[in-house]
């Protein structure tokens, strides 16, 4: 099942730099996409979410694009702490379903 | 801060035996999840719980498995007869609405 798609499996980037974490999925149907971030031994965090019917989300030093022609949205993290060093997995859910679609993950480092 | 609630953290159990995951969701919210995540691959939707029945369910989640909310706090996933690939992290979470879904801890399932 490769509906959500995080190429990535691994950034580094130095503190107080920007880090830009992608997702492509293939659904047509998906219209709700989140981001979570996960440390070890514990459960997915909510970061940020976007509605289809926007291109963009800001919440403080996170802010989701979505290209929804291109099927791809990203999460950018400015400026990048060490704190923010986790795995981060996008989501999306179709319309009328509340079932999430991860991607595999993407493990950032941040470097101080 | 609310949070999902997840027992026990680990549970060992022999292949065929009866096991039962427990959850308490966030107080207010009224839609109960299950996910699960086996080593090395994808978070997996396997059932949503509203208004005390089942609103969507994957197909990982065959008759070996049921949930149920025995009272005003408590949401639990049992598997019957237990298979070496149920051995996973499960995850419960709960959303208020047709928002984001917060996530417990999980319970690592080891099946012998």
């Amino acid at each position: 099942d490769q509906q959500v798609k995080q190429n990535s499996p691994s950034l580094s980037v130095q503190e107080g730099r920007i880090s830009i974490l992608n997702c492509d999925y293939t659904n047509s149907m998906f219209d709700y996409f989140l981001w979570y971030k996960k440390y070890p031994a514990e459960g997915p965090t909510f970061l940020i979410s976007i509605s289809s019917i926007k291109d963009k989300n800001e919440d403080g030093r996170f802010t989701v694009f979505l290209n929804k022609s291109a099927k791809h949205l990203s999460l950018h993290i400015v400026p990048s702490q060490p704190g923010d060093s986790a795995v981060y997995f996008c989501a999306a859910s179709a319309t009328g379903r509340r079932a999430l679609t991860f991607g595999s993950g993407t493990r950032l480092q941040v470097q101080p | 801060e609310p949070e999902v609630t997840q027992t026990p953290s680990h549970q060992v159990t022999q292949m065929g035996q009866e096991v039962i995951l427990r959850c308490v969701p966030i107080s207010n919210h009224l839609y109960f999840y299950w996910y699960r995540q086996i080593l090395g691959q994808k978070v997996e939707f396997l059932v949503s719980f509203y208004n005390n029945e089942i609103s969507e369910k994957s197909e990982i989640f065959d008759d070996q498995f049921s949930v149920e909310r025995p009272d005003g706090s408590n949401f639990t996933l049992k598997i019957r007869s237990t298979k070496l690939e149920d051995s996973a992290m499960y995850f419960c979470a709960s959303s208020e609405w047709d928002e984001e879904q917060f996530f417990g801890p999980g319970t690592r399932l080891t099946v012998l």
